[in-house]
């Protein structure tokens, strides 16, 4: 299961509130990936990061942020939370890291889920 | 925007039936990966496929990619209850440019 962890696993928060999701890894692997899965839309990548203090912005990242001080921790931030941020959140890393292509082994974007956190905004 | 489109968007059948469903884009995928998931759970990797033409076997599970790269399908054979989930494809089409389908939501049964 790629020692992936979330939590909490289910938030109920107010509007206006500041939330923070947290994904643990236990197998040091350079990327990782922060998803919301919503009905009508699926999985929507948020932010990822490709190292230590190295991310960069997904495709809805508006009113989202992150950090990564350490290799295992990958944490998303919500400033101040709005209802339209009601979702089911995912972390996920990536299977093979860039010493797989140096290693002419294939390149191939597989990814590994965490079992997610249920957040709710009032 | 790349969009992946999946087809149908729910299915139900019986225990022992055979289906299909689709991944379909006007884009090129350098490698596309499905995935299965489950109620209260993260997705979970089945297959990449990577050349045009491309079929992969995982028992029952028959995985192919289309020839120009831009459609794949999944076949069950003899579907079991066990089956019942989310089945989701992902298109890969440059670095970090990751598109999920909305998925395919199957129901089994017995």
């Amino acid at each position: 299961d790629a020692g992936i962890t979330q939590s909490p696993r289910h938030k109920v928060t107010e509007t206006g509130t500041p939330v923070t999701l947290r994904c643990h890894q236990t197998e040091n692997h350079r990327y990782m990936y922060w998803y919301r899965q919503d009905p009508g839309h699926g999985l929507r990548l948020i932010h990822y990061s490709y190292g230590v203090k190295d991310t960069d912005k997904g495709e809805v990242s508006d009113g989202y942020s992150v950090s990564r001080s350490k290799t295992e921790d990958f944490l998303l931030t919500l400033e101040s939370a709005t209802s339209s941020q009601t979702s089911v959140y995912f972390c996920a890393i990536r299977s093979r890291d860039r010493g797989s292509e140096l290693e002419n082994r294939g390149y191939y974007n597989e990814q590994f889920f965490g079992p997610g956190t249920r957040l709710t905004v009032l | 925007t790349q969009l992946l489109e999946q087809s149908p968007q729910f299915l139900s059948i019986q225990e022992g039936e055979n289906l299909t469903v689709y991944c379909n884009s006007s884009s090129v995928f350098s490698s596309l990966q499905w995935y299965r998931q489950e109620p209260g759970e993260g997705p979970v990797l089945l297959v990449t496929v990577v050349t045009g033409g491309e079929v992969k076997k995982l028992k029952r599970l028959t995985f192919q990619f289309g020839d120009a790269r831009k459609d794949s399908s999944l076949h069950i054979t003899a579907a079991q209850p066990g089956d019942t989930g989310l089945y989701l494809c992902a298109g890969e089409g440059g670095y970090q440019k990751v598109t999920f389908g909305i998925g395919t939501k199957l129901q089994v049964i017995p």
